[in-house]
């Protein structure tokens, strides 16, 4: 099980709005540590559409936009189109007691109707 | 452009070895290190570790310590992964990436290992 909880699914019509949370702890995201998120689309290599918790990469669209508060992140696409229906994953990192680790989110698919 | 081209598929039978290597071009190879990234059929992406270019320090994920090695060769600006005594839980496609501070851009295609008797 991942430290980064993601729901498992969102949708959201054409042109729409579509936000997905990534809850973390006071051991990753609520001890300051950057969150990042990836795009996967299926049979290809995951793609980074947010680092530091809001910025874009060249060529990511305004349109999708990072946010962090507290122990969670969000992304949000807004003018939801058909080729933003992908499996969506934050990151971050973890320190614990019991270790410092890389962590993904449990992943979130993405619907569009 | 910044490229990583990963080799191909294997086939392996379980509690062997398997060696994925992963070749850079594009960019100053020791400016940057590597993470090794997997997904499982139908899973999620699990991190497995990094490696710094710059003087070899790994990082491996609890889960995979005592079973995986991360490796680079400057000369040929090519990152490798050794995964050992495999199951058939470790059948999945096996991802590298480029590491900045704490993200991964950009990532290899991916090598499908499969884990079978």
């Amino acid at each position: 099980q991942s430290v980064l909880t993601q729901p498992p699914s969102v949708s959201g019509a054409l042109g729409q709005r579509v936000t997905i949370s990534c809850t973390g702890s006071s051991s990753n995201i609520g001890a300051g540590y950057e969150v990042h998120w990836y795009q996967k689309l299926p049979g290809t290599a995951p793609k980074l559409l947010i680092y530091g918790n809001n910025n874009r990469p060249s060529g990511v669209p305004e349109r999708i936009s990072g946010s962090k508060s507290g122990t969670s992140a969000s992304l949000a696409i807004t003018g939801l189109q058909a080729e933003d229906e992908a499996d969506y994953y934050c990151q971050s990192y973890d320190s614990s007691l019991s270790g410092s680790f890389y962590v993904f989110g449990t992943g979130t698919k993405v619907t569009v109707l | 452009q910044v490229q990583l081209v990963q080799s191909g598929a294997e086939v392996k039978k379980p509690g062997a070895s398997v060696k994925v290597s992963c070749k850079a071009s594009g960019y100053t190879f020791t400016s940057y290190g590597f993470a090794w990234v997997r997904q499982a059929p139908g899973q999620g992406l699990e991190w497995m570790g990094r490696i710094s270019t710059y003087n070899g320090n790994t990082n491996y994920a609890r889960k995979f310590q005592g079973r995986v090695t991360m490796t680079t060769d400057t000369s040929t600006s090519t990152a490798y992964l050794e995964l050992r005594s495999l199951k058939s839980d470790d059948t999945a496609i096996y991802y590298c990436a480029r590491t900045t501070s704490t993200w991964v851009d950009p990532w290899g295609q991916g090598t499908l290992v499969t884990v079978s008797s």
